[in-house]
């Protein structure tokens, strides 16, 4: 069955570190893929979409790669804030659909 | 891109009852969606609502327990019928505008008591 995994154990990292998250999918061919970071009480919000034949997109401090081989997506922030710390959601899409499906997100912890 | 709002933000309801959420667009849209999300849990589509015809539903989800209505490109709402603790949970509308990228509402916490 197809499944999406991101790490369940929130990600702690100092602050002015680079924090790097992971999504790994299996039966999946994605035709993108997007990251999108969700704050507590709040709805997710589109950060970066990545397709299936480009290996990275960078947007300011957000660098997301894209391995289809791997089927492995990393999403990384430079320079990390305490203002960064949110739950991160990894969502892939199928080639033909329009509808993205979301992993379980992964919470980000910058310490001042 | 796209501004979602919702109504209620939330709500505390009795087992047994119904509550309608409303979710308003700042842009006309053909399709809206519906999700769900459980805690600790990811995002899960209840249905898509296309104005002007029938919502369609994802495995698990029945027209019966959330009646969806559509009733122009800028607003819909999203029924949780017949209400157990089960159901809370937080709902959450989204349009796709560009087919690709997903633009949500706050979200509407349920919780059923």
């Amino acid at each position: 069955s197809q499944k999406i995994e991101q790490n369940s154990e929130a990600l702690n990292i100092q602050e002015g570190k680079t924090a790097t998250l992971t999504c790994n999918y299996t039966n999946y061919s994605p035709a993108y893929l997007q990251w999108y970071r969700q704050d507590p009480g709040r709805g997710p919000v589109f950060l970066l979409l990545i397709r299936e034949n480009e290996k990275e997109k960078r947007k300011e401090r957000l660098k997301v790669t894209f391995d289809t081989t791997l089927k492995q997506s990393l999403f990384h922030i430079t320079a990390s804030q305490p203002a960064d710390s949110a739950t991160y959601l990894c969502a892939l899409t199928s080639g033909g659909s329009y509808i993205p499906t979301f992993g379980r997100g992964t919470s980000l912890i910058v310490h001042p | 891109s796209a501004v979602i709002s919702q109504k209620p933000s939330r709500d505390i309801c009795q087992r047994g009852t119904s509550l309608t959420i409303q979710c308003q667009v700042d842009s006309q849209v053909t399709m809206m969606f519906w999700y769900r999300q459980q805690p600790g849990q990811s995002l899960t589509l209840i249905a898509t609502a296309n104005q002007g015809s029938e919502a369609t539903y994802e495995s698990g989800f029945v027209i019966d327990k959330f009646p969806i209505s559509r009733p122009n490109l800028t607003f819909s709402t999203l029924t949780v019928s017949n209400m157990s603790p089960e159901d809370s949970s937080i709902y959450l509308c989204s349009v796709g505008p560009s087919g690709e990228t997903q633009y949500f509402g706050p979200g509407t916490r349920l919780l059923v008591l």
